[in-house]
């Protein structure tokens, strides 16, 4: 069965270093997102990313924060200077058709990101 | 705006108990409500969804009714297994927008 696979499971990092997340998503979907989880906290949407462009982001994602579809197949996040803040598990989704049709959305296993 | 509020977990149940998991919500219109779950070293995946009052998303002898009127929908399945061991998120959309707000999750552990 096809599935939403993501790199690095973990990945601790000093504060004010850059971090690239990868996703690679169901190969015939068309829209991506990231979502994060403070650890106890809920689970937040970051971004949401159609034909080659961001089609929604909230108030976390500000300029540290940018997304990438560099070669067809992986979607990445980048965190430009990471915050202490920032430490979270993050989980990319993927869905074939727009969301509101079908409110299905295909999650990955997360990345653990921790920021020391 | 919208949030999520779930019972806090973990859960712990003995196989074959009855499970309710409570999840209110606060929304602008008319949200879709959807319970995802995780089950261990794999990502979120969709479990059941309800998109209008008074629906019942039903789904592996999990259900659960959109309740406009108290605002809630809560997951309930009559007897458990070890293999429901998982964590449950609760979640809605509204607009006909792309995104999901989610509760904090509730994580379910059922022991033999």
């Amino acid at each position: 069965e096809p599935e939403v696979t993501q790199t690095p499971s973990h990945q601790v990092t000093q504060m004010g270093q850059e971090v690239i997340l990868r996703c690679v998503p169901i190969s015939n979907h068309l829209y991506f997102y990231w979502y994060r989880q403070i650890l106890g906290q809920k689970v937040e949407f970051l971004v949401s990313f159609y034909n080659n462009e961001i089609s929604e982001k909230s108030e976390i994602f500000d300029d540290q924060f940018s997304v990438e579809r560099p070669d067809g197949s992986n979607f990445t996040l980048k965190i430009r200077s990471t915050k202490l803040e920032d430490s979270a598990m993050y989980f990319c989704a993927s869905s074939r058709d727009m969301f509101a049709n079908t409110g299905e959305l295909f999650f990955g296993e997360g990345s653990r990101l921790t920021v020391l | 705006g919208n949030s999520v509020t779930q019972m806090e977990g973990p859960v712990t149940l003995s196989e074959e108990a009855f499970l309710t998991i409570n999840c209110t919500y606060t929304a602008t219109g008319y949200p879709s409500l959807f319970w995802y779950v995780q089950y261990p070293g794999e990502g979120l995946q969709l479990l059941l969804k309800a998109t209008k009052a008074d629906d019942k998303g039903s789904n592996k002898g999990f259900e659960a009714t959109y309740r406009k009127e108290t605002t809630s929908f809560h997951l309930e399945k009559g007897s458990v297994q070890v293999s429901d061991s998982a964590v449950y998120f609760c979640a809605l959309s509204t607009g006909g927008g792309n995104k999901l707000t989610f509760g904090t999750g509730t994580q379910l552990k059922v022991e033999l």
